[in-house]
């Protein structure tokens, strides 16, 4: 049975940091293509960062609003994916969902963490 | 970045018609990489239709997607009371990945 379960949300103030944690199991996560994708409370999707396989390079992309302040990364050796958050602002509050599956398509997802910032 | 438009924003149907969402890009989306979630309050996304048109797995055949280029679709041919629902486009064909900003199937 495949299982993704984030860890690593709160409160954190305007200005601070914050790292998510999404430990695997039950695929191949090697072989994986691991994302982040947010969702603000009643709102829409915004997919945030990915992680490619180390077999194709383990080259991360981002999404605009994100860009040179969170950094996506995974350990291969634990099966664990890494989302470190820093200048959080409150336009990152949000409950962020680690997924995985398709090249094309996300077949999992984890039940989401939430992540709070307010002063 | 490719910016995906739902339509229409609320569908208000009854069980049993059929409700046609429509996901446009504003460019072409490459190799058909685009994808249907539906998502129900309090529940994470279920991946529905990937790659334009492959249902996936324990999807039931009354939902179908189509499309190509700019223009998707997303059927349900016959609404069950479980189909209510917000439904949601994806595109992974380009990163900066995007999603529509989703469609609302409501009881009417």
């Amino acid at each position: 049975e495949v299982q993704l379960v984030e860890s690593g949300g709160g409160l954190v103030k305007p200005g601070g940091s914050l790292r998510l944690s999404c430990a695997a199991s039950g695929f191949a996560f090697t072989d994986a293509w691991l994302h982040w994708v947010r969702q603000t409370p009643g709102k829409g999707l915004e997919w945030v960062a990915r992680v490619k396989s180390k077999a194709a390079g383990e080259t991360t992309d981002y999404a605009a609003p994100v860009k040179g302040r969170f950094t996506i990364s995974r350990e291969d050796s634990t099966n664990t994916l890494y989302l470190q958050m820093n200048s959080l602002n409150m336009g990152d509050t949000a409950v962020y969902y680690c997924a995985t599956g398709l090249i094309s398509a996300y077949t999992y997802w984890g039940q989401g963490t939430l992540v709070t910032v307010s002063s | 970045e490719i910016v995906l438009t739902q339509s229409p924003g609320t569908l208000s149907l009854s069980p049993g018609e059929r409700a046609t969402l429509s996901c446009r890009a504003t460019q072409s989306i490459r190799a058909n990489h685009v994808a249907w979630y539906q998502q129900k309050p309090g529940q994470v996304p279920r991946l529905l239709i990937y790659d334009v048109s492959t249902r996936a797995t324990g999807i039931p055949d009354r939902f179908s997607g189509s499309g190509s280029g700019t223009d998707f679709t997303l059927t349900v041919s016959r609404l069950e009371p479980e189909d209510f629902a917000v439904y949601y486009c994806h595109q992974l064909g380009e990163s900066p990945l995007t999603f529509g900003g989703g469609t609302t199937v409501e009881i009417k």
